[in-house]
């Protein structure tokens, strides 16, 4: 039990083009989910908290016009990169607390995204 | 904001060797967790443990909660050990703060 799923797993897309990137929990529901940011051999940041049914909260310096997240029922969240440059290719991960569980997070496979 | 601190940063071991690795976390926590990163990116999860001690075969973990750190024993390594390893911490009931982590390496 407990899974999380993201897709794509991963993406190449061309310069100043969008790209959105699903997370869903499998077989629990959430009303928070995370998204992360990880750039090679660094540790995963918090880029954003997002909220069933309200708007998400990002963090400090991530530009929330950029990284546009929708999380429109307890299992699904979006994560739309718009108008890409190089410098946003990344990992990027989700998770997502079981609103009926523990504080125990759960962690989707990931997404790799290049910007050529 | 919390602080998670992990040690060592880089650690090489024979196979075969027993191993610790350390986080230390700056305020209370509601969750801690351990993740190992493979080489495809996947983060797996190996311990949910806020407090207390859990064991799963080669692998165990203690958090004290009240003097802020956990450790997380690898015993009779294997190569297939070999990675990142990632603590994790919550203050509250939402967003996970990560550690640097440690990246082991186990040679044959």
């Amino acid at each position: 039990g407990a899974v999380v799923s993201q897709h794509p797993s991963w993406v190449i897309c061309k310069s100043g083009t969008s790209v959105k990137i699903e997370c869903r929990s499998l077989d629990f529901q959430a009303t928070t989910m995370f998204w992360y940011r990880q750039f090679p051999k660094q540790s995963l940041m918090l880029m954003a908290t997002s909220n069933e049914g309200s708007k998400a909260t990002y963090e400090q310096g991530v530009e929330k016009d950029k990284f546009l997240i929708n999380h429109a029922s307890l299992t699904l969240s979006t994560l739309t990169v718009t108008s890409a440059h190089p410098e946003d290719s990344s990992f990027y991960i989700c998770s997502a607390r079981d609103r009926g569980g523990t504080y125990e997070q759960y962690f989707g496979p990931g997404t790799r995204l290049t910007v050529t | 904001g919390i602080q998670v601190e992990q040690s060592p940063p880089d650690l090489i071991l024979q196979e075969g060797a027993n191993s610790t690795l350390r986080c230390n976390f700056s305020d209370s926590v509601n969750n801690l967790q351990w993740f190992h990163q493979n080489p495809w990116g996947q983060l797996i999860n190996l311990f949910y443990i806020p407090s207390g001690t859990k064991q799963n075969g080669r692998l165990s973990a203690t958090t004290v909660a009240t003097e802020r750190y956990s450790l997380l024993y690898i015993s009779s390594s294997q190569t297939t050990d070999s990675g990142v390893y990632f603590c994790a911490v919550s203050p509250g009931n939402n967003d996970m703060r990560f550690g640097a982590g440690t990246r082991l390496t186990v040679k044959p």
